[in-house]
């Protein structure tokens, strides 16, 4: 059973697209995060959710755009994708919002914008 | 601000060898901190994590932690490596933030490579 999934796993578009990646989880938790890692191995969170509500907004493009439909659930829709866009994007999962909780995270979406 | 210097970008030891990774981090109060490891094409699975008491803390895959106050420091051990280790190491340090909102905060990463 697979605790956080991610979908797609790979995405290859073209600049000025808009695209969306999907986030559940089965644990139950309440927090929920999405994460950037460039191709420097550099892993940025941009946003967390608990219980659908946002609570952690980094600074990021307005191009970027989470959704929670539910907490099990963290989507991300990006719009007019630009080359700088090009990550892998993780999304994770906490029982709660407190740092002393353990992050898990899912397999991450390779995102190539060309 | 919360920062996690990891000064080796890439380390390669010999399968058997022992193991020590670096972390330093910057943070005004008690730090929680945490090793993560990467494995290539998956997403990030922890290790072991120290919020505090014991300065030494075991996680799993036989790797371990110290905690050092007066140095700033929180580097990862193993006494004997295996094939299966090659991978990419996190170090973090957690940040509490305002109302509810505490975030993780990640070092550059450690490519680890073992050595027949």
């Amino acid at each position: 059973d697979t605790a956080v999934s991610q979908t797609p796993k790979y995405l290859v578009t073209q600049m000025g697209n808009d695209k969306s990646i999907k986030c559940e989880q089965n644990l139950g938790h309440d927090t929920m995060y999405w994460y950037k890692q460039d191709s420097k191995k550099f892993l940025k969170i941009m946003f967390s959710y608990n219980n659908k509500e946002l609570i952690i907004n980094e600074t990021v493009p307005n191009r970027f755009s989470p959704k929670s439909p539910d907490k099990a659930h963290l989507n991300l829709h990006i719009n007019s994708l630009e080359l700088g866009d090009s990550a892998v994007y993780f999304c994770a999962s906490s029982p709660g919002t407190g740092v002393s909780n353990e992050q898990f995270f899912g397999p991450g979406t390779r995102l190539t914008v060309l | 601000a919360q920062s996690v210097t990891q000064p080796d970008i890439h380390i390669t030891v010999s399968e058997g060898a022992s193991l020590e990774l670096r972390c330093n981090y910057s943070y005004g109060a008690t730090p929680y901190l945490f090793w993560y490891v990467q494995s290539p094409g998956q997403g990030l699975q922890l290790l072991l994590k120290y919020f505090s008491g014991d300065t030494l803390v075991q996680g799993i895959k036989g790797f371990e932690a110290e905690f050092k106050r007066s140095q700033s420091s929180f580097n990862l051990r193993k006494p004997s490596v295996h094939w299966s280790d090659a991978a990419e190491y996190f170090c973090a340090v957690g940040a509490a933030g305002y109302s509810s909102a505490s975030k993780i905060i990640f070092g550059s990463g450690t490519r680890l490579s073992i050595r027949p």
